[in-house]
């Protein structure tokens, strides 16, 4: 069962463009993350957001986890081509521990 | 520091053969993972050990058994290997199995099963 669902799942643009990726559910999470991972390596903790509403910016990036804790979004401004990578959303529901992940957006920005 | 460490990073096995996957941190982190990555299906957790002398299954358990040797080092053990089996291998440690505690990954063992 696939609990996070991850939108789109593929993004190919250009240098200097605007994106967002779109990570929603039906169930209602205490804390989601998001990861980077790049070709070859392990995933990357980029954010955990944990208060329903809140907005966390990191550089160029703006992470967002909805009013009822059930979706988040990265929007990603002006993007680079190091930005190209698999962008994870991840989180745990209800009282359990194991860490749920989104099957991810692969994202590639060409020079 | 190195982070966690996995090893091999690559393997190619036949179907039936046994292997075991090792993994290893340096951040004296309480809690360690297994995951499996396959295209189109995300990481799904395999087993995790939430502190020294502790396993628990997670999403995908089956043909699979772990060893939490110590604090240090987690392994994944394949007793039969099957086709199913080849995918990408994940092992990550975290302080603490909670919401919201950051996970470290290692750089992953790309199996693959004939």
């Amino acid at each position: 069962t696939q609990l996070l669902e991850q939108s789109p799942q593929f993004l190919s643009i250009q240098e200097g463009e605007n994106l967002t990726v779109y990570c929603n559910s039906s169930s209602v999470f205490s804390s989601l993350q998001w990861y980077r991972q790049e070709p070859g390596e392990g995933p990357v903790l980029l954010v955990t957001v944990v208060t329903g509403g809140e907005v966390k910016k990191l550089k160029r990036l703006t992470f967002q986890f909805g009013d009822a804790r059930k979706d988040s979004s990265l929007h990603i401004t002006a993007a680079q081509p190091g930005d190209t990578g698999l962008y994870l959303c991840a989180g745990v529901s209800g009282s359990g521990y194991a860490l749920n992940f989104g099957k991810g957006t692969s994202l590639l920005v060409t020079p | 520091n190195a982070g966690v460490t996995q090893t091999p990073k690559f393997q190619v096995l036949k179907t039936g053969q046994s292997m075991t996957l090792q993994c290893a941190q340096d951040m004296n982190h309480n809690s360690m993972y297994w995951y499996r990555q396959d295209p189109g299906m995300g990481l799904r957790l395999i087993y995790y050990s939430a502190s020294e002398g502790t396993t628990d299954k997670g999403e995908v358990p089956n043909g699979y058994n772990v060893s939490r040797l110590n604090k240090r080092e987690f392994s994944l053990r394949l007793e039969s290997a099957a086709p199913s089996q080849t995918s990408v291998y994940f092992c990550a440690s975290s302080e603490a199995v909670q919401a919201g505690v950051e996970q470290f990954f290692g750089p992953g063992t790309r199996l693959t099963v004939l």
